[in-house]
């Protein structure tokens, strides 16, 4: 069965800085690859997704994921933190079809100024 | 945005009470979903939807039942509602028939406490 790790319940970043969220998965078959953001009080939305076209994905605000295979990693990426990035962010893994989607279990992502 | 809305949004109950949690959705897409998010757990699967009347159990399904009966919508209902079921509770759609390989459209939540 597939399975996520994030690493790092809570990241915290000086603003401008490089932000890195963690995520390691585990999966039998070739997985499709999500990063979804949370912010305070609301439901999620898709930052980007992998689906084996290519493996950097870049996705919206600036964040981009690169798929690697060999360390069964996608770690997600944004060069310069800005105060509005502040939310927790989760990593998700399917192996498509009926499989259902696994949630890593979030990494909250503080912006300090 | 998604034409996702779930009602209530708040509610209390106490122990041993029946709850029943609405998901609507606007854009007539096939796969339905309930998770719940809790602290340190991320968010889990209770059930899911892929067409009017055909359902399957998630990953926490005990203590729940769903129900779908039109495209647009798909209950949740706790039989009878527990302390450990005091969560939050998402609904998220997705468009057709490749399943758990498409992306999700999340609701804005319901938050609930059981007493």
């Amino acid at each position: 069965a597939q399975s996520v790790t994030q690493l790092g319940s809570h990241v915290s970043v000086s603003e401008g800085a490089l932000v890195l969220l963690r995520c390691n998965y585990s999966s039998s078959v070739p997985p499709y690859l999500f990063w979804y953001v949370q912010y305070p009080n609301q439901g999620l939305q898709l930052l980007l997704k992998y689906t084996s076209a290519a493996t950097l994905v870049k996705g919206i605000n600036g964040f981009e994921a690169e798929f690697k295979k060999s360390e069964t990693s996608f770690h997600l990426t944004k060069p310069s933190a800005h105060m509005s990035d502040a939310a927790e962010y989760f990593c998700a893994v399917s192996e498509g079809g009926n499989t259902p989607l696994v949630f890593g279990k979030g990494t909250r992502l503080s912006v300090i100024a | 945005d998604a034409g996702i809305t779930q009602s209530p949004r708040h509610k209390v109950t106490e122990t041993g009470t029946p709850v029943t949690l609405r998901c609507h959705q606007t854009e007539n897409h096939r796969y339905m979903y309930w998770y719940r998010q809790d602290p340190g757990h991320g968010l889990r699967l209770i059930h899911y939807s892929y067409g009017v009347k055909d359902t399957d159990k998630g990953e926490v399904s005990d203590g729940y039942s769903v129900s779908r009966s039109k495209t647009e919508d798909f209950l949740l209902t706790l039989e009878s509602a527990t302390s450990s079921q005091t969560s939050v509770y998402f609904c998220a759609i997705s468009e057709s028939g490749q399943g758990f390989s498409e992306t999700q459209y999340f609701g804005p939540g319901t938050r609930l406490l059981v007493l």
